[in-house]
C-alpha cells in the first residue's frame, strides 16, 4: 500500500514549455486534490476532483488544467509554464466516510520555471 | 470568508522545552480543525484534529483544544525533541466541504 505517489519529484522547465504531473493513489479514494505551496502562503488549492471523470476549480486554477480519467490517477498539466508557477506541488486524496475524511498527501513535486 | 491565521516562525527551542504554536480562525459556522505536520522533504501528515467546541485532539505528545469563545486551536507539547523539527500547519474545514483552508505554516527548529 503505497498511499499517494507523485511523479516526478523534481523538474526544471523553461518559460513556455509544457509538462504533466502525475498523482496516483491506491486507497480507492473518491476525492483528489492538487495544491501548490509557496513560502509564507501555506497550501493553496489549484483544482480538485470528486470522482472519476469530474474536475473543478479551486482557489488558483489559472494556467493549469487537470484530468481524472481513472479513479486512481489525477493529472495536473501546465500548457505554457511561467516563472510564477515555480512552486512545490502536492497531490492529496481522501475518502467519503470515517477516517476517509482525512486528506492523505503525496511527497510533492518541486518545479522550477526559468 | 473563512481563514486561518498562525504565528509566524521560525520558532527555535531547545530540546525538552515547552512548545506553543498559536492558531486562530475565522469561519461562518462551526468548522472542524486540524494540525498537519510537514517533515523536511515530505508531504503533509495529519497530526491531530477536533471536530467540535471543547474537543481536545492529541497525538505523539501534541495537544490542541478547540476553543469556540476565542476561535483558537493552539498546538502545545510539553517537551519537544529534535525530531519534532518540522513545519506545522493549522487548517479548518466546514462541514460537508471538500476543501481544507490552511494557515501559512510555522517552522519549528529544535536544537539539542
Amino acid at each position: 500500500n503505497a498511499g499517494v505517489t507523485q511523479t516526478p519529484k523534481f523538474r526544471v522547465l523553461k518559460t513556455g514549455q509544457s509538462m504533466t504531473l502525475l498523482c496516483a493513489q491506491d486507497m480507492n479514494h473518491e476525492y483528489m486534490y492538487w495544491y501548490r505551496q509557496d513560502p509564507g502562503m501555506g497550501l493553496r488549492l489549484i483544482h480538485y476532483s470528486v470522482g472519476e471523470g469530474t474536475t473543478a476549480k479551486g482557489e488558483v486554477p489559472d494556467g493549469y488544467n487537470v484530468s481524472r480519467l481513472k479513479k486512481q490517477n489525477f493529472l495536473l498539466g501546465l500548457e505554457s509554464a511561467a516563472p510564477s508557477q515555480t512552486s512545490v506541488y502536492f497531490c492529496a486524496s481522501r475518502g467519503t466516510s470515517g477516517r476517509g475524511y482525512e486528506q492523505y498527501f503525496g511527497p510533492g513535486t518541486r518545479l522550477t520555471v526559468t | 470568508g473563512n481563514s486561518v491565521t498562525q504565528m509566524e516562525g521560525p520558532v527555535t527551542l531547545s530540546e525538552e522545552a515547552f512548545l506553543t504554536i498559536n492558531c486562530t480562525y475565522t469561519a461562518t459556522g462551526y468548522p472542524s480543525l486540524f494540525w498537519y505536520v510537514q517533515y523536511p522533504g515530505e508531504g503533509l501528515q495529519l497530526l491531530l484534529k477536533a471536530t467540535k467546541a471543547d474537543d481536545k485532539g492529541s497525538n505523539k505528545g501534541f495537544e490542541a483544544t478547540y476553543r469556540k469563545e476565542t476561535t483558537s486551536f493552539h498546538l502545545e507539547k510539553g517537551s519537544v525533541q529534535v525530531s519534532d523539527s518540522a513545519v506545522y500547519f493549522c487548517a479548518l474545514r466546514m462541514d460537508s466541504s471538500y476543501k481544507l483552508i490552511f494557515g501559512s505554516g510555522t517552522r519549528l527548529l529544535v536544537r539539542p
